[in-house]
């Protein structure tokens, strides 16, 4: 298992202000995964963060509004660029744990961060 | 594309009785797996059971197992013997070969006393 910690907790921020949110695994994973909860949704996939390249975002999410940084197999940070209301979310990330029959290994979740933008 | 449909948005069950999870899902991957992840007023997700589609044998973890229909693109999740506990938000999830995990809208399950 693995265990992940996330800074802060949450958050309380200003509409047009950004918010570095990081992620510290306890093991060295390969794969670290940013999702985005909305107040009653399920997690959506933001972007896909290897070490030593660059993140693979999914559809609707851009790096300039969400720059993520790898710079190790155990840290990552995800950056919400010029907030508003409408980015108040959890923002939970994951890592993959062991693969298991060649196949993907369980997704370890951290506690997730609570920003609310006014 | 890969899809996971979740029908269900509240559920509720009396305590010590069973309960059922429906989840549909569409993949064009032949190798996939899928997940049943909690999530609780804590919001910690956590892994409940994981089923992997080449294998016709359902998934069983204690109280909880899966009913896993490959050609009906099936997988409930069924939660026999009812805790306060079981309380939670719960996803359904699928994963391909690209690793990225796909979730349902999630059920909202209440245990009642």
């Amino acid at each position: 298992s693995a265990v992940i910690s996330q800074k802060p907790s949450r958050d309380i921020c200003q509409r047009g202000t950004s918010l570095t949110i990081q992620c510290q695994v306890d093991s060295q994973v390969t794969m670290m995964f940013w999702y985005r909860q909305q107040p009653g949704q399920s997690l959506t996939l933001i972007a896909t963060a290897n070490q030593g390249s660059e993140a693979t975002y999914e559809s609707g999410f851009v790096i300039d509004k969400f720059p993520i940084s790898r710079p190790n197999l155990t840290f990552s940070t995800l950056t919400v660029s010029n907030m508003s209301p409408e980015d108040s979310s959890i923002y939970l990330c994951s890592v993959e744990g062991v693969r298991l029959a060649g196949g993907p290994g369980e997704q370890f979740f951290g506690p997730g961060t609570r920003l609310t933008v006014l | 594309a890969q899809t996971v449909t979740q029908s269900q948005p509240e559920m509720s069950v009396q305590e010590a009785e069973t309960v059922t999870l429906s989840c549909t899902y569409d993949t064009s991957e032949n190798n996939y797996y899928l997940f049943w992840y909690k999530q609780p007023p804590s919001r910690q997700m956590i892994l409940v059971i994981r089923q992997e589609a080449y294998k016709q044998q359902n998934a069983t973890e204690n109280r909880f197992s899966v009913n896993f229909q490959k050609a009906a693109k099936s997988f409930s999740l069924k939660i026999s013997d009812s805790q306060l506990g079981d309380t939670a938000m719960y996803f359904c999830g699928q994963s391909g070969a690209t690793n990225k995990l796909i979730f349902g809208t999630g059920t909202l399950l209440a245990v009642q006393p």
